[in-house]
């Protein structure tokens, strides 16, 4: 019974493709997000999305679109790949309740490499 | 703009060579302040969340404490298994938690 799941965990795709990520959770949270990890291992956010709209969206490249259908599920789709977009991406989830926000659970991660 | 930085980066310990890793961070409007454990090709495991400046939380080995500019994830007598990349996390404005770069600990049998 995996909390917060992610397809694929392994992406292997040519410069100039198009591919999509695809997450699921089922702890019924109402906010999702979308990270990036680096070859540092820096993480940092990229999307947030409560209740399907959309509540954060940092300084990335707008070949990168995230798509909310429900409140369960949180997909990535990214234009015309670059070697630079080579990372580890995770997804993951949170109930927002009040002022304080409340622990995220993340996804295993799909590790993305662009040739 | 909310900033988060750790250290060390990285601290090697001998089995049960206790220590503290540091977390200094600027976020106006703390909404919460999270450890996480990360081991090598997995998704973050939360640990703890603090709210108050004061607050302790204690997990086994480990005990995370806040001040209103750091917080601190103290370390007793660490096993082996203890070994993995602790991230520190900070919840600002509009949702957003901002990550630290990790501290990578490994514990030496």
């Amino acid at each position: 019974d995996t909390a917060v799941s992610q397809t694929p965990k392994y992406l292997v795709t040519q410069m100039g493709n198009d591919k999509s990520i695809k997450c699921e959770q089922n702890l019924g949270h109402d906010t999702m997000y979308w990270y990036k990890q680096d070859s540092k291992k820096f993480l940092k956010i990229m999307f947030s999305y409560n209740n399907k709209e959309l509540i954060i969206n940092e300084t990335v490249p707008n070949r990168f679109s995230p798509k909310s259908p429900d409140k369960a599920h949180l997909n990535l789709h990214i234009n015309s790949l670059e070697l630079g977009d080579s990372a580890v991406y995770f997804c993951a989830s949170s109930q927002v309740s009040g002022g304080n926000y409340n622990e995220q659970f993340f996804g295993p991660g799909t590790r993305l490499t662009v040739l | 703009e909310d900033q988060v930085t750790q250290s060390p980066e990285a601290l090697r310990l001998q089995e049960g060579e206790s220590s503290s890793l540091n977390c200094s961070y600027t976020v106006s409007g703390l909404r919460g302040l999270f450890w996480y454990r990360q081991d090598p090709g997995k998704g973050p495991e939360f640990l703890f969340t603090l709210y108050s400046a004061g607050e302790e939380k204690e997990k086994e080995r480990l005990k995370a404490t806040l001040t209103k500019k750091e917080s601190f994830l103290h370390i007793t007598a660490p096993k082996p298994e203890d070994s993995a990349t602790y991230l520190c996390a900070a919840g600002g404005g509009y949702q957003k938690v901002t990550f630290g770069i990790g501290t990578k600990l490994q514990v030496i049998p």
